[in-house]
């Protein structure tokens, strides 16, 4: 069946650096990666999302990269800061529809 | 702001017991879903319901059922709640669109199944 892998499990940074987190799907029909942000206690946020027709898409720290003939996309977090110690979990479309296949989650660390 | 509650934050029942958790979004969204969230496997699809009365199954359906009477609540049950039935528990909504939408997500609901 349709399936999102994403790695790392958990990845630690230190205070500004730069974070990437990656993403395969397997549903060619997917044109919507979104992708979620669950701090403690919380439910997922959404923090930025990508369509097909697009290759990249930037807000503020944040970029989001897609390759459709490889079935990647990444997150990218430039100058990461405490705040950014959190769950990122991201996801692909079934097909064209409102349903989601999520991946795993990624646990990432800001070091002070 | 878009709101979802969920009727607990924490929950600790008896295997076999009755279990209902309640969701309640206050956008008029059409869509709303249930997902379980386990360490290591993301969230997973329990079912979703696209209009009021209307529901279908998600990828983890066994053991779980819906009901969706007004557009603003959906609830989920747990007809005979086992132990490994133990879990977080998020509700979500989004807009209708005819694609995939932002989806927001209540707090959760822990459960725990004794």
């Amino acid at each position: 069946g349709e399936n999102v892998e994403q790695h790392p499990s958990t990845l630690s940074v230190q205070e500004g650096d730069s974070a990437v987190i990656k993403c395969t799907y397997s549903d060619s029909a997917s044109n919507y990666f979104p992708w979620y942000k669950q701090e403690l206690g919380k439910g997922p946020q959404l923090i930025i999302d990508i369509r097909s027709n697009v290759g990249e898409k930037k807000d503020q720290r944040i970029a989001v990269t897609l390759n459709k003939t490889a079935k990647h996309f990444s997150l990218h977090i430039t100058e990461t800061q405490p705040e950014d110690s959190a769950v990122y979990f991201c996801a692909a479309s079934r097909g064209s529809n409102y349903q989601l296949i999520w991946g795993a989650g990624t646990k990432l660390i800001i070091k002070p | 702001d878009v709101k979802v509650t969920q009727s607990s934050r924490y929950l600790v029942k008896r295997t076999g017991e009755k279990v209902f958790l309640e969701c309640v979004q206050d956008m008029d969204h059409e869509n709303m879903f249930w997902y379980r969230q386990d360490p290591g496997l993301g969230l997973r699809l329990i079912y979703f319901s696209y209009d009021v009365k209307m529901k279908e199954k998600g990828d983890i359906p066994e053991g779980y059922s819906v009901s969706r009477e007004k557009k603003e609540r959906f609830s989920l049950i747990l007809e005979s709640a086992s132990t490994n039935q133990t879990s977080m528990y998020l509700c979500a909504s989004s807009p209708t669109g005819g694609g995939a939408d932002t989806q927001y997500f209540g707090p959760g609901t822990r459960l725990t199944v004794l």
